[in-house]
């Protein structure tokens, strides 16, 4: 059973950078598109971004476009989503998604507070 | 992109049905049969209980079974049991790679 664990959450201020990283416990995921989907707190799931099987195309949703690079590196089995100007409104967990959103990771908190 | 519009809240006996519906537009549930739905329990990550509409991925009791009429999708739980009892949230591919989750409905066995 293919496994996803997120990493890289904390507190961060506004306008500052974080890096979160997926790792996937088989290469399975290599096969399929990548997501990443946040839910702040008490409230419901939104659509972050997507990256192709190859890492070649990404696309974002509207609130985090300019903002957010999603990139992956299939030899290490590994999904990521670089965070820059970040807004008190990006506060969330973020979870990453594969393989048609039926795989997805335990989430990670990202709180950006000053 | 709008979030798709559920009810806040529904409910039901142990035994019976409830159904949950999901409206969007004609851009995104309205286009498109790639509409899921997920089961999300307190302080736990999504599972996915349906996708294509109606499709059930390995593992996930026929109990559960969805339908789409225009830019309403519906998701019925039948035979409600006490571990049914989370918040569900419906999305739906809307077009030039981007994806929309629903408002959520929490689901409550009486």
């Amino acid at each position: 059973e293919v496994q996803l664990v997120e990493s890289g959450g904390g507190l961060v201020r506004p306008g500052g950078s974080l890096r979160l990283s997926c790792a996937a416990s088989t290469s399975t995921l290599n096969n399929y598109a990548m997501n990443w989907v946040r839910q702040a707190p008490g409230r419901g799931l939104e659509w972050v971004s997507i990256i192709s099987r190859g890492g070649d195309l990404t696309y974002y949703g509207d609130s985090v476009k300019g903002r957010f690079i999603i990139s992956r590196d299939n030899s290490k089995n590994m999904l990521y989503l670089q965070m820059n100007s970040l807004r008190a409104e990006d506060t969330a967990v973020y979870y990453c998604a594969g393989e048609g959103f039926s795989i997805w990771g335990q989430g990670t908190m990202v709180t950006v507070s000053a | 992109q709008s979030a798709l519009t559920q009810p806040p809240s529904a409910s039901g006996s142990p035994g019976q049905s409830v159904t949950i519906s999901c409206t969007g537009s004609s851009s995104d549930v309205g286009a498109y049969n790639f509409v899921s739905w997920y089961q999300q329990h307190s302080g736990k990550a999504p599972k996915l209980v349906l996708y294509e509409v109606s499709k059930r991925p390995s593992g996930v009791p026929d109990r559960f079974s969805g339908s789409k009429s225009g830019n309403t999708a519906s998701l019925t739980v039948s035979g409600l049991q006490t571990d049914d009892e989370a918040h569900y949230y419906c999305s739906s591919y809307a077009g030039d790679n981007n994806y929309v989750f629903g408002t959520g409905t929490k689901v409550t066995v009486l």
